[in-house]
């Protein structure tokens, strides 16, 4: 069963700080998905990454699939990006870490 | 517009009554899922849908719920009769055949008083 560890579990930044959340597990996987939860509960995908890095505006998410760990950085932050974040990996099924709680102070 | 829609967005029952939640793929899927996450905690497995019939479900699917797609279009999970710790927000979420994506609903917050 694969083990999914999500670090900080929370985090509070100062808006403009440079955001790095990070996700291990335990067995290899197809792919993973970076998830964005808002307060009020609905959660959007941000990424699915099988390999290498993706870019989309201020977010960037990398894996490396040899050390079995995932990054998500946020670049100038900003209080909308508070949120929870959420790693959750696909090997025959998708499994989801426990989150991050962001908050990005103005 | 939401590729997939869940309805209502929340829900209060009474301990014991039954609840149907309902989701709108809209796209035409193969893989429908359904998640749950108690408050607080992180986000569950409850049941796989392939094809119109269960392909996997947790042990917290247990014979109080069950899964139907009964017009091809809606895809429902209802709980027969629920109890207080049914209180969660409900996920219903769909990816196409071959493809790891999976977009989520906005969820459905069930309390159960």
């Amino acid at each position: 069963k694969n083990e999914v560890e999500q670090s900080p579990q929370n985090l509070t930044a100062q808006e403009g700080e440079f955001i790095t959340i990070n996700c291990s597990y335990s067995v290899g996987i197809s792919a993973l998905h970076w998830l964005q939860q808002h307060p009020g509960g609905g959660i959007v995908s941000l990424f699915m990454l099988s390999s290498g890095k993706k870019k989309h505006g201020r977010l960037i998410a990398t894996i490396n699939i040899q050390e079995k760990h995932s990054s998500l950085h946020i670049t100038a932050s900003h209080p909308r990006d508070s949120a929870v974040y959420i790693c959750a990996v696909i090997d025959d099924k998708i499994i989801f870490g426990k989150g991050t709680r962001l908050h990005i102070l103005p | 517009e939401p590729e997939v829609t869940q309805t209502p967005s929340h829900q209060v029952t009474q301990m014991g009554q039954e609840v149907i939640l309902r989701c709108v793929p809209i796209s035409n899927h193969l893989y429908f899922y359904w998640y749950r996450q108690i408050l607080g905690q992180k986000v569950e497995f409850l049941v796989s849908f392939y094809n119109n019939e269960i392909s996997e479900k947790s042990e917290i699917f247990d014979d109080q719920f069950s899964v139907e797609r009964p017009d091809g279009s809606n895809f429902t999970l209802k709980i027969r009769s629920t109890k207080l710790e049914d209180s969660a927000m409900y996920f219903c979420a769909r990816r196409g055949r071959g493809d790891y994506g999976y977009t989520f609903g906005s969820g459905t917050r069930l309390t159960v008083v």
